[in-house]
Parts: structure tokens; C-alpha cells; sequence
């Protein structure tokens, strides 16, 4: 069974300031990991995934994430951060061994209001 | 662009009415998956269904919920029997299959609200 635990349930930043959300995974099996975003009164959308290769991926609006093994992480970073970047962030992991289910594994998410 | 379609956006039911939730998953996509969110608590795994039939349900996966794909498009989630806990969002997940396209799509959820 895999586990997610984000650290930060409210990130409160000003404008322009830089950001890092924090994720961090347990599981038996391989995993990939994904960072969803929820804007007030929406769905999800896909922010970033990691499945395999580079373990640094990034985002088309300036959102980066590095995996780390060694420290079962997979934190979220913006160097300057908007208005419009106000969202819950949500961390999640799924195994990736293969077979017919892929379910995801949430954190408890991470609310980032960011402040003019 | 593609999307995860439910219907309806919002559902108001009395205890022990049955509802149905329904979701248009993206069309070539064969992973399909229902999520839960309680207000204020992290998206929950319901249940996963590929090649017609479950591959996968959680605990709260029980004997008053069940899943259809009736005509190869729709996804539908039944409850036969609400209870005051089942309030929640539900969304509907679909993906197109593993390994580089296991990403999952999300359609915008069907608030649930049972009195």
C-alpha cells in the first residue's frame, strides 16, 4: 500500500515571493508521482508527473518538482509565484508495477493563498 | 481538447434515495476510476474499472455502491441507498492505460449533498 503525507496543510505567500510545497511517499513498490491542483470550485488538473528518466520535471506555468529516492520526496517549488496560483495543491502516487489499476493516492493537500 | 464530462454538477437526495452520478470518460481512454471528497478532507479512492469489470475498490467500495459502462461511453456510479455520510464531490477519472499513459483526467465533479 503506498502513503502520502504533505507536510503544509495552508502556505500562506506574497506575491512574487518563491514557494516550495512539501510531499513525501511510503510504499513497498515503485511508484510514480503527480501533483494535482484544485482551483476554488473546480476540478483537478495535472501540475507535474514524474514516471521515470530526469528526476527534475516541470510545469508550463513555472512550477518545478525534483523526485528524490533516497528521501521518498517529491516537493513542489515556484520561484515567484502569482495571484492566480491561489489553489489547493494535492500530492499523489500510484504504483506503477503494471496490471489493470493505476488508482491514485492522495495527500491531504496543501492550500497555497497567495497574498498581493 | 478532450475532456471528462459528469452530470449533474450538483445532486440533492433524501436518505435512502438512490442516485446515480454520471461521467462521459475520454473516448480512447480504457482505465476508469470514481474518487470521493468529503468537504475539508483528501480526495479518496472509490474504485477502478478496466476491461469491464473492477479491478480494484476501496473499503468504502461496499455493498451500496455499484459501477456500469452501459453503452461503451458512460460510466456511471449508483448508490442504492444514500446516507448522510455519502455527501461528498465525486469525480470521475479516466486514463488511457499504464506505463507513459497512466496519466489520469478528471472531470469537475458531482457535489452530492444527502439530507
Amino acid at each position: 500500500a503506498q502513503s502520502v503525507t504533505q507536510l503544509d496543510s495552508q502556505v500562506p505567500v506574497f506575491e512574487e515571493a518563491p514557494v516550495e510545497l512539501r510531499c513525501n511517499y511510503s510504499s513497498s513498490v515503485s511508484v510514480y508521482l503527480f501533483w494535482y491542483v484544485q482551483y476554488p470550485n473546480q476540478g483537478l488538473q495535472l501540475l507535474l508527473k514524474y514516471l521515470s528518466g530526469s528526476t527534475l520535471v516541470e510545469s508550463i506555468n513555472g512550477f518545478e518538482a525534483e523526485f528524490n529516492k533516497s528521501q521518498t520526496s517529491f516537493h513542489v517549488r515556484k520561484p515567484s509565484v502569482h495571484i492566480s496560483d491561489t489553489a489547493e495543491y494535492f500530492c499523489a502516487v500510484s504504483k506503477n508495477s503494471g496490471g489493470s489499476n493505476y488508482k491514485l493516492t492522495f495527500g491531504k493537500g496543501t492550500l497555497l493563498t497567495v497574498n498581493p | 481538447e478532450p475532456e471528462v464530462t459528469q452530470t449533474p454538477s450538483h445532486q440533492v437526495t433524501q436518505m435512502g434515495q438512490e442516485v446515480i452520478l454520471r461521467c462521459v470518460p475520454i473516448s480512447n481512454h480504457l482505465y476508469f476510476y470514481w474518487y470521493r471528497q468529503i468537504l475539508g478532507q483528501k480526495v479518496e479512492f472509490l474504485v477502478s474499472f478496466y476491461n469491464n469489470e473492477i479491478s480494484e475498490k476501496s473499503e468504502i467500495f461496499d455493498d451500496q455502491f455499484s459501477v456500469e459502462r452501459p453503452d461503451g461511453s458512460n460510466f456511471t456510479l449508483k448508490i442504492r441507498s444514500t446516507k448522510l455520510e455519502d455527501s461528498a464531490m465525486y469525480f470521475c477519472a479516466s486514463s488511457e492505460g499504464g506505463g507513459g499513459t497512466i496519466e489520469q483526467f478528471f472531470g469537475p465533479g458531482t457535489r452530492l449533498t444527502v439530507l
